[in-house]
């Protein structure tokens, strides 16, 4: 299996522009999960799915940021406009349910700066 | 609420001593708790989980993890530290309770092992 898939894994963009992050769950996995890390606030969960429905979206910052998952194998994070406080690493992770037994696997994050 | 807490930033063990990181969680039903292993500029990678049974649970590269209710605690341990092992090590809770599949994971320990 190739695991979580992100792209793109680097991202350098201007205030006030769009950026949009991309995720592609591992095969068979019905939880998603997108986090950012920073080294001020360290791993946040900003919202997570399970089949394709959000279920707690209270992590995400502002009306700036949203999340949508069409289908099963493709989820984006959508940040509209950006800002320099923006800047971190993005993590999309996976779980194979929505069960509280099972580990999530994580992509290789994408970084992005707002300059 | 679940919680959980790393007391140490940064932990520093010669090659081949035993390895021990902290971590206590705060739940309100049973806890399912988690090690994570964060590599440079890499996403999460399981270590292990605790869910029930045995409470010294073995996990991937040697690490085990002893899971103890009255100390509400789940450390993290590898008989003899490899410079290998240097990473950032994320402790992470999930109340068996929860809604959903939320993990709280805590700030993170950073562990260098030298040679």
């Amino acid at each position: 299996d190739a695991g979580v898939i992100q792209s793109p894994r680097h991202e350098v963009t201007e205030m006030g522009q769009e950026v949009t992050l991309r995720c592609k769950p591992i095969s068979g996995h019905n939880s998603l999960f997108w986090y950012r890390q920073t080294m001020m606030r360290g791993l946040e969960l900003l919202i997570y799915f399970n089949n394709n429905v959000p279920i707690d979206d209270s992590g995400m910052p502002e009306d700036r940021f949203s999340a949508k998952m069409p289908n099963a194998s493709f989820s984006t994070l959508k940040i509209q406009p950006s800002e320099p406080r923006d800047s971190a690493v993005y993590f999309c992770a996976s779980s194979r349910t929505g069960g509280y037994r099972d580990e999530q696997f994580f992509g290789p994050g994408t970084r992005l700066t707002v300059l | 609420a679940q919680s959980v807490a790393q007391p140490e930033d940064q932990v520093n063990v010669a090659e081949g001593n035993p390895l021990t990181v902290k971590c206590t969680y705060s739940v309100s039903g049973n806890p399912y708790l988690f090690w994570y292993v964060q590599y440079p500029n890499r996403g999460l990678q399981f270590l292990l989980k605790y869910i029930t049974g045995d409470n010294l649970v073995k996990g991937s590269y040697g690490f085990e993890a002893e899971f103890n209710k009255s100390q509400t605690s789940f450390h993290l341990k590898k008989p003899s530290a490899l410079v290998s092992d240097s990473a950032l090590y994320f402790c992470a809770v999930r109340e068996s309770r929860a809604a959903g599949n939320k993990l709280t994971f805590g700030g993170g320990t950073r562990v260098l092992v030298k040679p």
